[in-house]
């Protein structure tokens, strides 16, 4: 089975705080994501990585950075948070190649007050 | 417009019957089709998988997509309460073999079976 696994399953930081999420998949996927899901707006993609040390903006990447030193890490940081950084935070990974799907970890609730 | 466009619902059946799930699109590109089931506070999963037109199906669930229509569906037969969750359509194009296994989601549509 894929496991796709993510450091915190709930999360409370304050205003101006730098937040790591972190991600680790144990199945070689070349591909790693990270998106955030908000009630009406869907799952929407921060940022993507193809290989070590490369990385692609996704459909919102402000706010945030993204660092993939090993193949099975993906992390997600936040340079200093805002409120409007609470959300429900998802990583996925997949094989490289067209048209595969991509296995989720479980999420971060993150609070941002 | 959204490139993916999904009814969010809430849809509230009784246990037993047939599901209705759709998700039409505008990107013609658009090959490989998805659904994921989303169960309240985790992850996504991979349901069902199929390429291009056709059905495809897998116990109680029935994936159909229809390019010329841009409109793909999932049935879900004799459905369960165990099947309440949030369903997410997904799907991917071929761009110049730099897709990077990217998906465009619907926004999901929460669907509840009561016994």
């Amino acid at each position: 089975d894929v496991k796709v696994t993510q450091s915190s399953r709930y999360l409370v930081k304050r205003t101006g705080e730098k937040v790591f999420l972190e991600c680790v998949q144990d199945m070689d996927h070349e591909n790693m994501f990270w998106y955030r899901q908000d009630p009406g707006l869907g799952l929407r993609l921060i940022y993507f990585s193809y290989d070590v040390k490369m990385k692609e903006k996704g459909d919102i990447p402000e706010g945030y950075s993204v660092s993939r030193e090993k193949k099975e890490r993906f992390s997600l940081i936040l340079e200093s948070a805002s409120t409007n950084q609470t959300s429900m935070y998802l990583c996925a990974s997949s094989f490289s190649g067209v048209g595969v799907g991509q296995y989720f970890g479980p999420g971060t609730r993150l609070t941002v007050t | 417009q959204k490139e993916v466009e999904q009814d969010p619902g809430p849809l509230s059946v009784p246990e037993g019957a047939i599901v209705s799930l759709n998700c039409t699109y505008s990107n013609s590109a658009f090959q490989y089709f998805m659904w994921y089931r989303q169960y309240s506070r985790k992850g996504p999963e991979l349901l069902m998988y199929t390429y291009s037109s056709g059905n495809k199906e897998d116990g109680r669930f029935t994936a159909q997509v229809d390019k010329s229509s841009k409109y793909i569906s999932l049935f879900i037969r004799d459905s369960q309460p165990s099947d309440s969750a949030t369903y997410l359509c997904a799907m991917s194009a071929v761009a110049g073999g730099t897709s990077y296994g990217k998906l465009t989601f619907g926004q999901g549509t929460i669907l509840t079976v009561h016994p």
